[in-house]
């Protein structure tokens, strides 16, 4: 079972590129979040996906945009990379937004912006 | 709204010891309360979740947390300590709405 898949696991920017994260799941759910993680804060949701064909933005929104692809695809895109983006980012998906329904989680892209 | 906080950003425990991770919530509707473990390197895995059916809530490895409402607490326990029980532990909240709010985290070190 590949669950949630991330690609890259890791990458290097310079200040001013862009870059899409892909995620995909296989477990054929609605649901899908992206979070980012940085020390001593947890993680944030950024944007999220209650079903295909709709995106809402989450708690840190700015300077990114998504794009749910289709049911199993969800990408995180940063036009213009700033070094605040350096962190690590997490894609997640849910059966429902049913608040007792836990989220599953990749394993995270590591990205720094130099 | 609802928030979660977590006391204490480390903990350390000789192997065999009690594992106690201490999380307090803030909601304005039930909450929904989960845990989740991250190994280094790796993504978040469900430990177990809360959700009205009983207050005391059996996770996987041998972890188990208690609802307290009024004390407004979901504190993680684990009566003996493994080696392999090293990692971030995060407390989560979700009220009426799809989104969860992580605390910070807690990293528990075990001593040989």
């Amino acid at each position: 079972n590949a669950g949630v898949t991330q690609t890259p696991k890791f990458q290097v920017l310079k200040t001013g590129q862009s870059m899409t994260l892909q995620c995909a799941q296989d477990m054929n759910h609605n649901s899908m979040y992206w979070y980012r993680q940085d020390p001593g804060m947890g993680l944030r949701l950024i944007y999220y996906s209650a079903s295909e064909g709709t995106t809402d933005k989450g708690e840190v929104p700015n300077g990114y945009n998504v794009s749910r692809l289709n049911k199993r695809e969800f990408s995180l895109r940063l036009e213009s990379a700033a070094p605040s983006q350096t962190s690590v980012y997490f894609c997640a998906s849910s059966e429902e937004t049913g608040v007792n329904q836990p989220q599953h989680f990749g394993d995270g892209t590591r990205l720094s912006i130099l | 709204a609802q928030s979660v906080t977590q006391l204490g950003s480390h903990v350390s425990v000789s192997e065999g010891a009690l594992v106690l991770l201490r999380c307090n919530y803030s909601s304005s509707v039930p909450p929904y309360l989960f845990w989740y473990v991250q190994y280094p390197n790796q993504g978040l895995q469900l430990l177990l979740k809360y959700t009205s059916a009983a207050t005391l809530v059996k996770g996987i490895n041998g972890f188990e947390a208690e609802f307290k409402k009024s004390e407004t607490s979901f504190h993680l326990t684990k009566p003996s300590a493994h080696m392999s029980d090293a990692a971030e532990y995060f407390c989560a909240v979700r009220g009426n709405d799809y989104k969860l709010s992580f605390g910070a985290g807690t990293t528990v070190t075990v001593r040989a």
